[in-house]
């Protein structure tokens, strides 16, 4: 059965902190890893990772997977209030039955 | 370009009672997905069809959780009876298509509908 492990589960920081989010993996067929922001409502894309060792950024987020560790971190600098939420790692596996296994999640709380 | 569509966004029943909920995917999309997100959970897939057909679905609880996708664009999810247990939220997603192999798509998700059973 495929799993996806975050950590940690959940996270209290102060503005203009950098916090790193864990995401592990055991999956067969490994195809991607996503990760998504998740405030009151759906899930919101952030990042897709293919392949290992190139960092993907986007303004202060940025992420990066290792497939041989079977991992992925992703890294917000500066942390903002608007920065408060979950933040979901996803695993894509299969082939035609292309699917995601979604961890449960880290909670990032920023405070003022 | 317009996002997933879901509707209701709230619903409270009874057990016993049943539930629907539509989706309509983002224009172009072939793959539609439902998944369940308990609280305190990740979101967890349901079932999965790639236009109008079932390409996943062994984590739907066949008994009492139906759904369907007749003209390969919105589709419809079905509880019937509901459980205690049911409530969560069920969330839509779509993607321009499952992956294949060439490149896998990200998902977009819709708003979601918070389902409580009482």
């Amino acid at each position: 059965e495929d799993k996806v492990v975050q950590s940690p589960l959940s996270l209290v920081v102060h503005e203009g902190d950098t916090v790193t989010l864990n995401c592990s993996y055991e999956v067969t067929n490994f195809r991607s890893l996503l990760w998504y922001k998740q405030e009151k409502k759906a899930p919101t894309f952030l990042f897709m990772l293919t392949s290992s060792g190139i960092e993907k950024k986007s303004g202060r987020l940025s992420s990066i997977l290792d497939k041989k560790e079977l991992f992925s971190i992703l890294n917000i600098t500066a942390t903002q209030t608007g920065d408060s939420a979950i933040y979901l790692c996803a695993v894509g596996s299969g082939g035609s039955n292309y699917k995601l296994t979604f961890g449960k999640g880290t909670l990032l709380t920023v405070n003022p | 370009e317009a996002g997933v569509a879901q509707s209701p966004r709230y619903k409270i029943i009874e057990k016993r009672q049943s539930v629907a909920f539509w989706c309509n995917p983002i224009s172009g999309h072939a793959t539609l997905y439902w998944y369940q997100q308990i609280l305190g959970q990740g979101p967890k897939l349901l079932i999965q069809f790639q236009n109008n057909g079932v390409v996943d679905d062994s984590q739907l609880p066949k008994d009492r959780f139906s759904a369907e996708r007749l003209k390969g664009v919105d589709s419809t999810l079905k509880i019937q009876p509901a459980k205690l247990e049911d409530s969560a939220v069920y969330l839509c997603a779509s993607s321009r298509n499952p992956g294949g192999w060439e490149r896998p798509y990200e998902q977009y998700f819709g708003p979601g509908t918070r389902l409580t059973v009482t």
